[in-house]
């Protein structure tokens, strides 16, 4: 299988403060990445899709200035979560997809859990 | 509609039982299908692959019926370990992300 990693796994911040998560594929290469979020007993919502060298798309209401994405290789995106917010506290999940997965299977990160106090 | 429906559960059942798990999707150009666990606090983890010939892996059985456009997942012989939810997903083509159910809840009862 793929493997993706997240960084950090836990995060307990000050609110306005800024906290940046790594996701990262380590034995695939990833065009596209995936970042959702989940609150407590709810559901995954996607949030934005990553891609690799260019613009990330977000989905209707995330806010793009708040929830900064960068996908600088093929290999690494970053998820910053500007000046967080108590609300902003939640389990972040990033995702990868194979380029060579014609199949479109989607690998998950562990992710990182987000305490904003 | 939702793009994927699915019974949230809880479905509470006793070690050994056979459970049954169904979804639904309304995109028709859907082209891939899977199941998804999810523990409780953990990330989604990939179960299986659902094909149009339908496909089995152990004690897992699933199904794809594209004119319903409905997917199932049959567990046998339940373990205490088969507890999570299980998220029925959906996905067309090219990089658009992967749509998810909101999960279906299983707790194997000793």
């Amino acid at each position: 299988g793929a493997v993706v990693s997240q960084h950090p796994s836990r995060v307990i911040c000050k609110s306005g403060t800024s906290v940046k998560i790594e996701c990262r594929s380590l034995d695939f290469q990833a065009t596209t990445m995936f970042w959702y979020r989940q609150f407590p007993k709810q559901s995954l919502m996607l949030m934005a899709t990553s891609n690799e060298g260019s613009k990330a798309t977000y989905e209707q209401g995330v806010e793009k200035d708040k929830f900064l994405i960068n996908h600088a290789s093929l290999t690494l995106s970053t998820l910053t979560v500007t000046s967080a917010h108590p609300e902003d506290s939640s389990f972040y999940i990033c995702s990868a997809r194979p380029e060579r997965d014609k199949q479109e299977t989607q690998y998950f990160g562990p992710g990182t859990r987000l305490l904003v106090l | 509609r939702k793009e994927v429906e699915q019974d949230p559960g809880p479905f509470n059942v006793p070690e050994g039982a056979t459970v049954a798990f169904n979804c639904t999707y309304s995109n028709s150009a859907s082209q891939s299908f899977f199941w998804y666990r999810q523990d409780c606090r953990k990330e989604p983890k990939l179960l299986m692959s659902v094909y149009s010939s339908g496909n089995e892996d152990g004690r897992f059985t699933a199904q794809l019926n594209r004119a319903s456009q409905y997917i199932s997942l049959l567990i046998r012989d339940s373990k205490l370990s088969d507890s999570a939810t299980y998220l029925c997903v959906v996905g067309t083509s090219g990089n658009t992300p992967l749509v998810f159910g909101k999960g279906t809840r299983l707790s194997v009862i000793a």
